[in-house]
């Protein structure tokens, strides 16, 4: 499975918009990228996912770069609630042999929003 | 309203009782989740179903067990087994096949005494 790499931590001002990168250099091809955030203790929320196409949601954006080795959610106007650990994670779609149709979370980036 | 439902929130075990935790999901998904997450950290897996009556071991899967005799079930025993047992631990279910995202609990947090 692909490993993704994210900075511990990043601070955003508030109304600015939030850019939190991910480096993901072994994806495979039919690896998704996704994003989840995690307020303290709460189960992760979805954001949003892609696979080599730039995506936008009523959330975020998603900017995956051409050779998919890695990529950047946009939060674009950052709030206080937006304050969380963020985590990029690459998933295989469907089901394969090896049996790896799993998400592997790595450690995140702690976003704090400051007023 | 579908969703995925865990429960206890909050459970209190003494050290050498096993203990199940209990995962109901009724969004029609084939596969489910279990993760353990320790404070400051990120999500390890436990263990993860693909479909009823099939399930595989994640990377921490010593002195855990798990069942899928249901499609919408999927609890979790941590045994006297487990080393470190007080943790928060998360469920989670997605589609099979779908380009869709897993969906998530919100979590039990199991302090062994």
């Amino acid at each position: 499975d692909a490993k993704t790499t994210q900075p511990p931590s990043m601070d955003c001002a508030e109304g600015r918009a939030a850019n939190l990168p991910c480096n993901h250099s072994t994806i495979s091809g039919n690896e998704y990228v996704y994003w989840y955030r995690q307020i303290h203790s709460q189960g992760p929320q979805y954001i949003i996912h892609g696979l080599k196409n730039n995506e936008t949601n009523e959330m975020a954006s998603l900017i995956i770069t051409e050779d998919r080795k890695s990529s950047t959610l946009i939060l674009p106007h950052a709030t206080l609630r937006d304050t969380a650990v963020y985590y990029c994670i690459v998933r295989v779609v469907g089901f394969t042999t090896s049996g790896t149709y799993k998400y592997i979370f790595g450690t995140g980036t702690r976003l704090k929003v400051l007023a | 309203d579908g969703g995925i439902t865990q429960s206890p929130k909050y459970l209190f075990r003494k050290e050498g009782q096993n203990v199940t935790l209990s995962c109901e999901q009724n969004l029609n998904h084939d596969a489910m989740y279990w993760y353990r997450q320790d404070p400051g950290q990120g999500l390890r897996l436990i263990y993860y179903s693909q479909i009823v009556n099939d399930f595989q071991k994640g990377d921490i899967a010593e002195g855990y067990s798990v069942s899928r005799e249901k499609k919408e079930s999927f609890p979790l025993t941590v045994t006297s087994a487990q080393k470190n047992p007080t943790a928060f631990y998360l469920c989670a279910s997605s589609d099979r096949n779908q380009n869709t995202e897993a969906f998530f609990g919100q979590g039990t947090r199991l302090t062994v005494v």
